[in-house]
Parts: C-alpha cells; sequence; structure tokens
C-alpha cells in the first residue's frame, strides 16, 4: 500500500464548477500537508500549506485536512481554464524534511 | 519570491555518456536541496537529499554511484547521472527551502527532462 494515494484522474468540470481533489494517507505522523499545482512539463509550484487538522482558505483554494480519517482535501471554486493542471498532494512529518507525494490529479477546465 | 533554477530544461543523450543537471538558488541561501525523479503519470519519487559541504543521503533503491550529486556551495547542487541507459529517461525535479524554513515552503526548479537514446 502507497504512503499517499491520490486519484490521478483525468477530472473534467466546466468553467465555473467547484472542484473537489483528495488525498488519503496511511502515516499518521505526518504532519504537514500540502498542495501543488503542476503545469506539463513544468516543477511544481506551492499553492497552500496546512499543519495539522483543519481548514485554511486562501483565495479560490480551500485546503481541508481531517487527520482522524487521514483524508485531505483541496476545494477550487469559479474554476477557470487556467486552473488545468495536475495537482499534487504531498505531506511530511513532524520533525522532518522529507515530502511524500500522491501521484497528482490531472484537471482540466473547459469553457 | 525564491526562485530555483534548474539547467537544463532538456536535455538528449548517448546510451553510456553522463549528464549533469546544475540546480540553482538565486535568491536565497539552501543548505539542503533535494532531488526527485518524476516518470509519466507518476509521483514525485525522492532520490536523494543534497547537503551542502557534506555527502548526499541517497534513498533506499538508489545508486550513489550512479547519481552522482554535489552541492559545492550555498546555492549550487549538482546531479551527475553517468553511464546513462534508456531507463533513465525521466523528469528530474531539484527543491529547496529557504534557508532554515521547513520543507512545507520549498521552491522548485522547473525540471530537467533527460532522455537517453
Amino acid at each position: 500500500q502507497k504512503e499517499v494515494e491520490q486519484d490521478p484522474g483525468p477530472l473534467s468540470v466546466p468553467e465555473g464548477a467547484i472542484v473537489s481533489l483528495n488525498c488519503t494517507y496511511s502515516n499518521s505522523a505526518f504532519q504537514y500537508f500540502m498542495w501543488y499545482r503542476q503545469y506539463s512539463r513544468k516543477g511544481p509550484e506551492l499553492l497552500m500549506y496546512t499543519y495539522s487538522s483543519g481548514n485554511k482558505e486562501d483565495g479560490r483554494f480551500t485546503a481541508q485536512v481531517d487527520k482522524s480519517s487521514k483524508y485531505i482535501s483541496l476545494f477550487i471554486r469559479d474554476s477557470q481554464p487556467s486552473d488545468s493542471a495536475t495537482y499534487l498532494c504531498a505531506m511530511m512529518a513532524g520533525g522532518g524534511n522529507k515530502l511524500t507525494f500522491g501521484t497528482g490529479t490531472q484537471l482540466k477546465v473547459e469553457l | 519570491g525564491a526562485v530555483v533554477s534548474q539547467h537544463p530544461s532538456w536535455v538528449i543523450c548517448k546510451s553510456g555518456t553522463s549528464v549533469k543537471i546544475e540546480c540553482r538558488s538565486l535568491d536565497f541561501q539552501a543548505t539542503t536541496m533535494f532531488w526527485y525523479r518524476q516518470f509519466p503519470k507518476q509521483s514525485l519519487m525522492l532520490m536523494a537529499t543534497s547537503n551542502e559541504g557534506s555527502k548526499a543521503t541517497y534513498e533506499q533503491g538508489v545508486e550513489k554511484d550512479k547519481f552522482l550529486i554535489n552541492h559545492a556551495s550555498l546555492t549550487l547542487s549538482t546531479l551527475t547521472v553517468t553511464s546513462a541507459h534508456p531507463e533513465d529517461s525521466s523528469f528530474y525535479i531539484c527543491s529547496a527551502p529557504d534557508g532554515d524554513r521547513l520543507n512545507t515552503e520549498a521552491f522548485f526548479g522547473q525540471g530537467t527532462r533527460l532522455t537517453v537514446v
């Protein structure tokens, strides 16, 4: 079993839709939870990170962490075609410095 | 914001030759840099942790003699793929946290697509 599971998609939504992206994990030592956006043939770009459980909002993006269920989510409101990319979740244990990534979910926002 | 520059962005080499990839932090000092490999539709897999002035730490299953890492300064780490083979063809990405910041805020290079023919 992988430490981090993420549905690879592809996920196709119409412009303006609310997008929900999710990851599950098995390692209870993970304390930091990140979401990255990666365009084709580019390096990942950090969108948000959350420490421990709870919600965090930044513009159209909301990250949620439920440690009891070992489940994290990223919501994108009013999705735009420019949001079309691969979204990677990543996690890190407290006191560590190694990131463990999900496989990424490919998102396509269509006009 | 902080920038990590990776060079080259793509390279094609013949089987058996060596390829060097550079990762530079342009406006901050990075005592630690990370090297990842990403195959199509797969996750980023950590290959090694590069530490300035000391030996790199390799992940299990990564051949240290094949993937040579040198972190000679606080702004530059290099990955050399020695005696490259077609199975080494992949997307290689480096990242670096800014100074003492946690790796939660690491900055990634734009990646290097290596094709071995």
